[in-house]
């Protein structure tokens, strides 16, 4: 079974820059995350989905951060325009069941994104 | 905030178990433990969880003290592919969904 999947793995843009992240969950997956890893950090929350909508995005920038869900399955975060604290890797994570007792959430290879 | 305290880092001896332990001192009586790892360039990977009782796995053995204020995560015997970081998190619940609010982790180098 395939995992979480995210393109591009890595990107280079210059402030004031806009960029896309996308993310694949895996098939049946009802919940998506998105999150924000800086170095030498853990994982924050930006946004999470269940099917098409949003319950949680109070962590996500709304000036200059967008994420959409279109039909309940892949996901797109955008970040327009872009600044130079913005650099860090951002992961897609999915999971099956949010109330479930379990709430295993799988991650995919994160993008990494430099802003110059 | 984290609701978890772990030591930054850590070095064992392959072959040999691998404590790693996490504090969790504000834990309510609902919220799960749950661990998790991070190999390098790529997204953390589910290791284990509990509540109450200690379990085990494949992977790992997690220990949870018996106030429920501390546990111990156990790989029983450490390879070199086990050096991640190690992250414990306290699977809460707010405004009606679960949170999982990760710490900085613990860095453990295995050491051939």
């Amino acid at each position: 079974e395939a995992g979480v999947v995210q393109s591009p793995r890595y990107k280079i843009i210059e402030k004031k820059q806009p960029v896309a992240f996308w993310c694949n969950p895996i098939s049946g997956h009802n919940t998506l995350y998105w999150y924000l890893q800086n170095l030498g950090q853990g994982p924050e929350l930006l946004i999470r989905y269940e099917n098409e909508e949003a319950v949680d995005d109070s962590q996500l920038p709304k000036d200059r951060f967008s994420a959409e869900r279109l039909k309940g399955v892949d996901s797109t975060l955008k970040i327009q325009p872009a600044e130079l604290g913005d650099s860090a890797v951002y992961l897609c994570a999915s999971s099956e069941q949010s109330q479930g007792r379990r709430n295993e959430q799988f991650f995919g290879p994160g993008t990494r994104l430099t802003v110059l | 905030d984290a609701k978890t305290t772990q030591p930054p880092s850590m070095d064992c001896a392959e072959g040999r178990a691998a404590n790693l332990p996490c504090n969790h001192s504000t834990i309510s009586g609902n919220e799960y433990v749950y661990w998790y790892r991070q190999i390098h360039s790529q997204g953390p990977q589910y290791i284990i969880h509990g509540l109450k009782n200690n379990e085990t796995n494949e992977m790992a053995s997690l220990i949870i003290t018996e106030d429920r204020k501390s546990s111990t995560l156990i790989l029983p015997h450490a390879t070199l592919r086990d050096t991640a970081v190690y992250y414990c998190i306290v699977r809460g619940f707010d405004s009606g969904t679960y949170k999982y609010i990760f710490g900085t982790g613990t860095r453990l180098k295995v050491l051939a």
